[in-house]
C-alpha cells in the first residue's frame, strides 16, 4: 500500500526555520512528482510547492517563494520541505502529496506548523 | 495564475438527497480538473480526476462533469459519510490551484 508519513511539524518563533520530510513507501518515490499543499486554521487549501520525478524542476507559489526549499532523496524514499523566514501567516497543517497525471492521488496525514512567539 | 471557484461555499442537505456543487475556472483546463474530500480532522481524499473519472474505491453515487472551464460534482444520494468539505483543483498548470471549498452540512 502506497503511505506518506510525514514529520516535522513544531512550535517556532517568527523568523526561525523549519524542515519538514514525508517518507514514502508502497511505490516507486524516483518516479513520482511530490507536491507540498497547506491548510491554515479553519481555511482551504493551499498549494505550496512541487518537485519534478528526478529533482530537476521546483515549484513555488507566490507566498512561499525565496523562503521555502523543496527538494528530495531518491535514495531515500524522502520528501523534505525546507522552511525559513517563517511568518506567522505560514501557521497551517503541511501535506505531503503524491501527484499522478495531475492529480493528487495520495496524502500525508499532515503535520502541524505553528509561527508564534 | 488559473483562479478556481466554486459554489456554494456552503450547502445544508439531508441523507437522501441529491447536491451538485459547482466549480469555475478562470480559463479553459480541458478536463484537468479533480473533486477531494476532506472531513475534519483527516487529509484530502481524491474523488474524481479528469473531471468525471472515479477514483478507485469512491462509492458510484459521486459523479462528475465539464470541460474547459465549468465544472460539477454530484452527489446522488447523500451518506452520512459524504458531509464534509469538497474541494475543486485544477492540474492544467502551474501552480496548481484549488478552489475555496463547498462545506457539506447535515439539515
Amino acid at each position: 500500500d502506497v503511505q506518506l508519513v510525514q514529520s516535522g511539524g513544531d512550535l517556532v518563533q517568527p523568523g526561525g526555520s523549519l524542515r519538514l520530510s514525508c517518507a514514502a513507501s508502497g511505490f516507486i518515490f524516483s518516479s513520482y512528482a511530490m507536491f507540498w499543499v497547506r491548510q491554515a486554521p479553519g481555511k482551504g487549501l493551499e498549494y505550496v510547492s512541487g518537485i519534478r520525478s528526478n529533482g530537476g524542476r521546483t515549484f513555488y507559489a507566490d507566498s512561499v517563494k525565496d523562503r521555502f526549499i523543496i527538494s528530495r532523496d531518491n535514495s531515500k524514499n524522502i520528501l523534505y520541505l525546507q522552511m525559513g523566514s517563517l511568518t506567522t501567516e505560514d501557521t497551517a497543517v503541511y501535506y505531503c502529496a503524491r501527484e499522478l497525471d495531475s492529480r493528487f492521488d495520495h496524502w500525508g496525514q499532515g503535520t502541524l506548523v505553528t509561527v508564534s512567539s | 495564475d488559473i483562479q478556481m471557484t466554486q459554489s456554494p461555499t456552503s450547502l445544508s442537505a439531508s441523507v437522501g438527497d441529491r447536491v451538485t456543487i459547482t466549480c469555475r475556472a478562470s480559463q479553459s483546463i480541458n478536463i484537468y480538473l479533480n473533486w477531494y474530500r476532506q472531513r475534519p480532522g483527516k487529509a484530502p481524499d481524491l474523488v474524481i480526476y479528469a473531471a468525471s473519472t472515479l477514483q478507485s474505491g469512491v462509492p458510484s453515487r459521486f459523479s462528475g462533469d465539464g470541460s474547459g472551464t465549468d465544472f460539477t460534482l454530484t452527489i446522488s444520494s447523500l451518506q452520512p459519510e459524504d458531509f464534509a468539505t469538497y474541494y475543486c483543483q485544477q492540474g492544467y498548470s502551474f501552480p496548481r490551484t484549488f478552489g475555496q471549498g463547498t462545506k457539506l452540512e447535515i439539515k
